[in-house]
Parts: C-alpha cells; sequence; structure tokens
C-alpha cells in the first residue's frame, strides 16, 4: 500500500484481555516506531525497530507490552492482560534510515484501544 | 519536567490572522526539529522540518529555531478554517542509533470564518 496501514482501526477490549495491534510499514522502510497518545496529549514513545530488531524498547510502560517485528516488515504489539489505563491511541511509524539527514516518519492512522 | 513543553491551548482566531505555535525544550542535543499537524481521530503528518537554528518558509508556514533559547515556533500566516487541527513539535537528535523523535503534547488550533 502506499501508506502505512494499522489494523483494527478500532478495538474494545474487557479489561483482563489480551490484545494484539498490527502495523504494516510502507515498503522497503527499515525503521519502525510504536507510539501511545492518550486524549489530549502527544504521542509517547513506546519502542523502535530498525529491521527485524528492535533496538529500544525503553518506553514500554510494563512487562504486559510486547513487540516484534519478526520479518523486518509487519510488526505487532501485543498486550496483556489490559488494564483501563491502557486505553489510547496506539500509532505506528515508518521511515526510511538515513543518518545523514532528517528522514520523515510517516504515520497510520493509530488503533483507538478502550479498554472496559 | 518533560523534555519538550508545549501549551495545549486552544488557541482560537479569525480567519486571516497569523498563528504563532511554540515550543520549548530541555535536551541541548537535539538537532533536528520538526512540525506535524494531526486532524481529529488521524495520524501526525509532517509539516516542516528544520536542522538547528535558523528560519525555514513554506508557503504560508515558517519555521524557526532559536538553539540558544531552546525553542521554536511555528508562524502560520492567512490562517484558514481547514488549518483547525492540532499542532504537534517534535525534535531528534543527531547521533545514537535510534534518531527517535521526541513529541510535545500539541497545541489546538481552531480558526474561525
Amino acid at each position: 500500500g502506499a501508506g502505512v496501514s494499522q489494523s483494527p482501526r478500532y478495538k474494545v477490549a474487557k479489561r483482563g484481555q489480551d490484545v494484539a495491534l498490527r502495523c504494516d510499514p510502507i515498503s522497503g522502510h527499515v525503521s519502525l516506531f510504536w507510539y501511545q497518545q492518550a486524549l489530549g496529549q502527544g504521542p509517547e514513545f513506546l519502542t523502535y525497530f530498525q529491521n527485524e530488531a528492535q533496538l529500544d524498547k525503553s518506553g514500554l510502560p510494563s512487562d504486559r507490552f510486547f513487540a516484534e517485528r519478526p520479518e523486518g516488515s509487519v510488526s505487532t504489539l501485543k498486550i496483556q492482560r489490559t488494564q483501563q489505563e491502557d486505553s489510547a491511541v496506539y500509532l505506528c511509524a515508518s521511515s526510511l534510515l538515513n543518518r545523514e539527514s532528517n528522514t520523515e516518519a510517516f504515520f497510520g492512522q493509530g488503533t483507538r484501544l478502550t479498554v472496559v | 519536567q518533560k523534555e519538550v513543553e508545549q501549551d495545549p491551548g486552544p488557541l482560537s482566531v479569525p480567519e486571516g490572522a497569523i498563528v504563532s505555535l511554540n515550543c520549548t525544550y530541555s535536551n541541548s542535543a537535539f538537532q533536528y526539529f520538526m512540525w506535524y499537524r494531526q486532524y481529529s481521530r488521524k495520524g501526525p503528518e509532517l509539516l516542516m522540518y528544520t536542522y538547528s537554528s535558523g528560519n525555514k518558509e513554506d508557503g504560508r508556514f515558517t519555521a524557526q529555531v532559536d538553539k540558544s533559547s531552546k525553542y521554536i515556533s511555528l508562524f502560520i500566516r492567512d490562517s484558514q478554517p481547514s488549518d483547525s487541527a492540532t499542532y504537534l513539535c517534535a525534535m531528534r537528535t543527531l547521533s545514537g542509533g535510534s534518531y527517535i523523535p521526541t513529541f510535545g503534547r500539541g497545541t489546538s488550533l481552531i480558526v474561525h470564518p
């Protein structure tokens, strides 16, 4: 596809349920980022992949959050035993990797997770 | 204190006004500065980016960086109702392995006809 695709767009989970959020980055993009955006807040960094390697997961709020990108393309963010404070929009972004200059990070439309 | 501070607004202006949006930051290692626009229920889209201090103009938009004051601005001339959105500043370092953008919380802009 032409852009970053995320699915599902909306997810309602009962507290304690596990959820999996999918991100299809732009073809050929090396870098992939996950962000969490609470209502009225800016995106907060969760984790970063360069190809299949997870280089930074310092933003994951707890060990209930897990992300993978096994073949260096599609990525999945999994949240186990969801809690109400996990309710947010989860944004995925991808970009080319170019150390010499800025490269644009393209965002998907996000997955809005509501935990009830 | 967050690394990037941004007033959430809302900022309400009449059509045609000049809008000034600002962010301050604390990490002196930030080198790339970006402005994203986010419409309701959409992902952020990049408007402009600048490298280090200086000005950059693109149509009705001007981005300004003052590294000595750790202060960045986005000016919108002749604002239109279609400019109504949340504007997010973001910035990142040059060095290191991950080049992760750090975002402000966004300023909500409302341009009324």
